[in-house]
């Protein structure tokens, strides 16, 4: 069964780094998301991306981040300088292109960011 | 007013029993309502959802009950077993053709005791 996979799956890193996170969507899937998950809280969604820009962003997803699709496969997240507060489950997800169920995303397994 | 509160935060009951974990939302223009089950160490995996055009929807031994005048629905989890030990998101989305955000509630532990 097609799956989201995400890379690495632990990341650490300094505060005021860059990171990049990268995940490839379910292969025939066109909508793509970003969501963080603090420790023991929510999900919360981040942004979503579809026909090559952003179509929604929360507050939270402000100048540090961006979101890039640099080829076909790989869906990928950027934090410019990290904050402490950055430190969270990172999910990608995606959803596909059939009209009706365009809207069901599925997420990858995450990526555990810790900025010390 | 985009919020979705789910109750309880944890949840324990014994193998063969029956889980109920409730959702409330304020938004009437939320029409998507799915449940996710997260493993500790996993991603959220969608497990069954339902549009507000039906009351009940059951897929295997989980069923969503929806409650449209209340704004509530639930997910009941029937012979509860060990490997259903997982915390359960209820979400909530207003479908569009782009930028499907979904709202999470806050999650229900559940263990199933043998």
């Amino acid at each position: 069964e097609p799956e989201v996979t995400q890379t690495p799956s632990h990341q650490v890193t300094q505060m005021g780094q860059e990171v990049i996170l990268r995940c490839v969507p379910i292969s025939n899937h066109l909508y793509f998301y970003w969501y963080r998950q603090i420790l023991g809280q929510k999900v919360e969604f981040l942004v979503s991306f579809y026909n090559n820009e952003i179509s929604e962003k929360s507050e939270i997803f402000d100048d540090q981040f961006s979101v890039e699709r640099p080829d076909g496969s790989n869906f990928t997240l950027k934090i410019r300088s990290t904050k402490l507060e950055d430190s969270a489950m990172y999910f990608c997800a995606s959803s596909g292109r059939v009209v009706g169920t365009h809207y069901e995303q599925y997420f990858g397994p995450g990526t555990r960011l810790t900025v010390t | 007013q985009q919020q979705v509160k789910q109750s309880p935060q944890s949840l324990i009951v014994q193998k063969g029993g029956i889980s109920i974990i409730n959702c409330a939302y304020e938004n009437t223009a939320f029409d998507y309502f799915p449940w996710y089950q997260q493993f500790p160490g996993k991603g959220p995996a969608l497990l069954i959802a339902i549009r507000p055009d039906v009351s009940e929807k059951k897929e295997g031994r989980f069923t969503i009950s929806f409650n449209k005048s209340a704004k509530q629905f639930s997910l009941h989890i029937m012979d509860s077993q060990p490997g259903d030990s997982a915390t359960y998101f209820c979400a909530a989305l207003m479908i569009k053709a782009a930028g499907n955000k979904l709202t999470f509630g806050g999650g229900t532990r559940v263990l199933v005791k043998p």
